[in-house]
Formats: C-alpha cells, structure tokens, sequence
C-alpha cells in the first residue's frame, strides 16, 4: 500500500506569498494530522483531524494558518502570507486508532523555505 | 505538555549500550517511540500501552513504568544503523485527547565504529 503521499517535496517562496501544502492519508486511516519541524521546536503538532472533522487546532500558530480535510483522501494546509519564520518541514500523518493503540506513519514532509 | 526526553545526545561505540529516558507530568495512555535519520521521516519503531508489556524491536526494547509516567527506550549492542534522532510521542489518558500525539524533544543518537 502507498503510504501518507505529501506535495510539494520541496517549495520555495517569497515572503508574503500563500503556500498550499497537500496530503493523501494512507486509505481508510481515520485520523489526520499536520506537524511542523523546527531545530528550535522539534516536531511541533498544528492539527488533527478525525473523520475528516478539526479535532484540536490549538498547535496553529496564528491566523494566517488554515487547514481543511474536505474528504477522507485529501487535506490541505495553507499558509497565507507566509513569512521567513514560517521556513521549516512538515509533515502530514495518519493513523487507524484501534483498541491496541494507534500507530502514526508520516509522510515524507514538505520543505517549506520563505525567503 | 510535551514530554522530556534525556539525555539530548549520546555517543556510543557499536556494540555499546544506551538508554533514552521519556517522562510525563500527565497520565498516560500510551507512549510511542520513532527514529529519525537526517533528512527523512520519522519511522515507527514500537508503542507501549497502559497496562502493556515490554516491546521490542530487533535490539532495541522499552518500557512504560506508569506509576511514574515515563518510558525508557534501551538499544542493546548498538550497530551503525541505530544511528538518528529518537523521538517519544506520548498520548495522554484523556478521552479529548484520543489519537493526539504529542513528541519529546528528541534525542540524537550517534553510532561510531
């Protein structure tokens, strides 16, 4: 099976500009979730979805960060404007929560670079 | 809300033993552990349950002492490939955060010949 597929792999751009970051979970995982890494943070949770619905957005930085998971195949996290402090990796996941635990399996990240 | 990894690195020689220490200050429900390489994502190695066992992972093996909420991850007899960043993720013993993992600051593991 495919696993978490994320877009762009690299992606630079000049501050101000709006970055769109994509996702395709691993198929029929029911949780979503969007990470950012930093040297200075670490892995750094923004959001998580469950069934397609915002569980918890209380990791998003500030307003000009957005996300959606219009259906259970693809979600979005956008950032408009982006700023160089906004340069970092992230990671889109995805997990199946069964009564045994949920493993998360990340994607291979975004390399976002404002400049 | 993060848990605390130590130490922050460690250098070992193959075959060596190390030990990387995860605590919380919250009940949990599970703890998780990951190793990343540079430039990559990070990869699932194991998941410890409340109540669980032991897991291991060829020679690398943890353990979950819920008394005092930490989670101590050991690599036995360390080869290069150990070589990475280990993270611990946990997810605390609340029904609002099901599935919400949440990861230490990570600790750098450098193998040496």
């Amino acid at each position: 099976d495919a696993g978490v597929i994320q877009s762009p792999r690299h992606e630079v751009t000049e501050m101000g500009q709006e970055v769109t970051l994509r996702c395709k979970p691993i198929s029929g995982h029911d949780y979503l979730f969007w990470y950012r890494q930093t040297m200075m943070r670490g892995l750094e949770l923004l959001i998580y979805f469950n069934n397609n619905v915002p569980i918890d957005d209380s990791g998003m930085p500030e307003d000009r960060f957005s996300a959606k998971m219009p259906n259970a195949s693809f979600s979005t996290l956008k950032i408009q404007p982006s700023e160089p402090r906004d340069s970092a990796v992230y990671f889109c996941a995805s997990s199946l929560v069964q009564a045994v635990g949920n493993t998360i399996y990340f994607g291979e990240g975004s390399w976002l670079t404002v400049v | 809300q993060q848990p605390v990894q130590s130490p922050q690195a460690v250098i070992l020689r193959e075959g060596e033993d190390a030990v990387i220490n995860c605590s919380s200050s919250k009940a949990l429900y599970s703890v998780h552990w990951y190793r990343q390489k540079h430039g990559e994502a990070p990869v699932f190695l194991m998941i410890l349950l409340k109540g669980g066992e032991q897991k291991g992972h060829e020679k690398i093996s943890a353990s979950f002492n819920e008394k005092k909420q930490q989670s101590s991850l050991y690599l036995t007899a360390s080869q290069l490939s150990y070589s990475g960043t280990y993270f611990c993720g946990t997810e605390k013993l609340k029904a609002d955060s099901w599935g919400k993992l949440q990861f230490g600051a990570g600790t750098q593991v450098v193998v040496t010949p």
